[in-house]
Order: C-alpha cells, then sequence, then structure tokens
C-alpha cells in the first residue's frame, strides 16, 4: 500500500515563475493539506481540500492557489514566485477529520 | 488552537530512555494530542496519539495527565537512528490550521 506520494522531488525556479507540484494521497484517504516548511521552522499550513472544495486556509496569499481532483490527488500551484517562496512542500493525507499522514515533500528553489 | 511549548533541542545516549515534555494549558475539550517525528528534508512520520492518560504503540508512549495541560512523549532506548526533531500537536484530529511549533531537536550520541 503506497503512502502519500509527492512529485517532483526537487524543483529550481526563478523569481516571477509560476510552479505545480502534484500529490497523491494515500490510499482510502480523501482529504489533502499542504504546508510550507522553511528551513530550520515547522510546517506552516497552507490549505485544505476535501471534496474537491478548499475546506480551510492558512494565512498565504492568493498567489498559493491548489485543486483536488475526483480522484482525490491534488496541486498546489503557486505564481509569480519570489525567493521567500523556497521552502519544503508538504502534502498530507487523511479521512476527514482524521489524523494526516504526509507525504515525503518538494524542495523548491526560487533563484 | 492550543499553544504548544516544548524545549528547544535535547541530547541523550544511545540505549537510553528519553522523555520529551510538551506543555499545552490552553487545550480544548475536543483536542487530541499528536507527536510527529521529522528527519532532514523528509516529511513528518506519524508517531503517536492520544486523548488522556497512556497510549503505547510499537515505537513510543504517552503520557497524558489527568488535567491533560501536558504530555510526554517516550522513546524507550533511543538509537543514533532517532536523532530527529519531534514535534507536539494539539488540536480537533483532523482539524483545519494545525500547528507545528518549533518542535524538539532530539541529539542521540554513541
Amino acid at each position: 500500500d503506497a503512502g502519500v506520494t509527492q512529485s517532483p522531488t526537487h524543483l529550481i525556479k526563478t523569481r516571477g515563475q509560476q510552479v505545480t507540484l502534484r500529490c497523491s494521497p494515500k490510499s482510502g484517504h480523501d482529504t489533502v493539506s499542504w504546508y510550507q516548511q522553511a528551513l530550520g521552522q515547522g510546517p506552516q499550513f497552507i490549505f485544505q481540500y476535501y471534496e474537491e472544495e478548499e475546506r480551510q486556509r492558512g494565512n498565504f496569499p492568493d498567489r498559493f492557489s491548489g485543486h483536488q481532483f475526483p480522484n482525490y490527488s491534488s496541486e498546489l500551484n503557486v505564481n509569480a514566485l519570489l525567493l521567500g517562496d523556497s521552502a519544503l512542500y508538504l502534502c498530507a493525507s487523511s479521512t476527514f477529520r482524521d489524523t494526516q499522514y504526509f507525504g515525503p515533500g518538494t524542495r523548491l528553489t526560487v533563484l | 488552537l492550543a499553544k504548544t511549548t516544548q524545549p528547544i533541542s535535547m541530547d541523550s545516549y544511545e540505549g537510553q530512555e528519553v522523555n520529551i515534555t510538551c506543555s499545552h494549558n490552553n487545550i480544548a475539550t475536543n483536542d487530541y494530542i499528536t507527536w510527529y517525528q521529522q528527519f532532514p528534508s523528509q516529511g513528518p512520520r506519524f508517531i503517536i496519539q492520544g486523548y488522556k492518560t497512556k497510549v503505547t504503540n510499537e515505537v513510543a508512549s504517552l503520557f497524558i495527565p489527568a488535567d491533560r495541560k501536558s504530555s510526554t512523549l517516550s522513546l524507550p532506548r533511543v538509537s543514533l537512528s532517532d536523532t530527529a526533531v519531534y514535534y507536539c500537536l494539539v488540536g480537533e484530529v483532523g482539524g483545519f490550521k494545525t500547528i507545528f511549533g518549533a518542535g524538539t531537536r532530539l541529539f542521540v550520541k554513541a
């Protein structure tokens, strides 16, 4: 049984570009949450998707958007990249209102 | 959402038992306590979760006193591979806006 998977593993972009990160939840899970983790800090909640809708959002600008597909997989899109967007982006899946399990993350570097 | 306070770092030696305490004075009635372990450049790994008293699994034990204002993660006989950051989270299970603190950096020495 595969756990949470994320792609790509690493990504390098330049300022102003746009990026799309992908997440496949653990089998049986229908809820996906996204987190940003800067170096040396704890993960920061970006938003959560359930039934293809954004259910809750953390303190992140509209440049961060997402989508959930009918198969429960999800994408995180970041527009107009800034240097400060460089971080490890984590996806966590769960059944709704249950314990979250994290994927390995995508390391985004913005130059 | 209840704020948590943990020690910034802890040192231990292989084979010792390690106890990491987390304070959460404002824990709500519906809140659970969840601990995650994270290695560098990897996603957090679920360790254990509990509501009250004691919970034990194959990896760790979680002790929660009656007032639930604190909790202690106990790692029996740590090894070098247990060197990681440990996060204590308090909130409704799967709740919105899960908040991670700075975590506790555990260093296990030979």
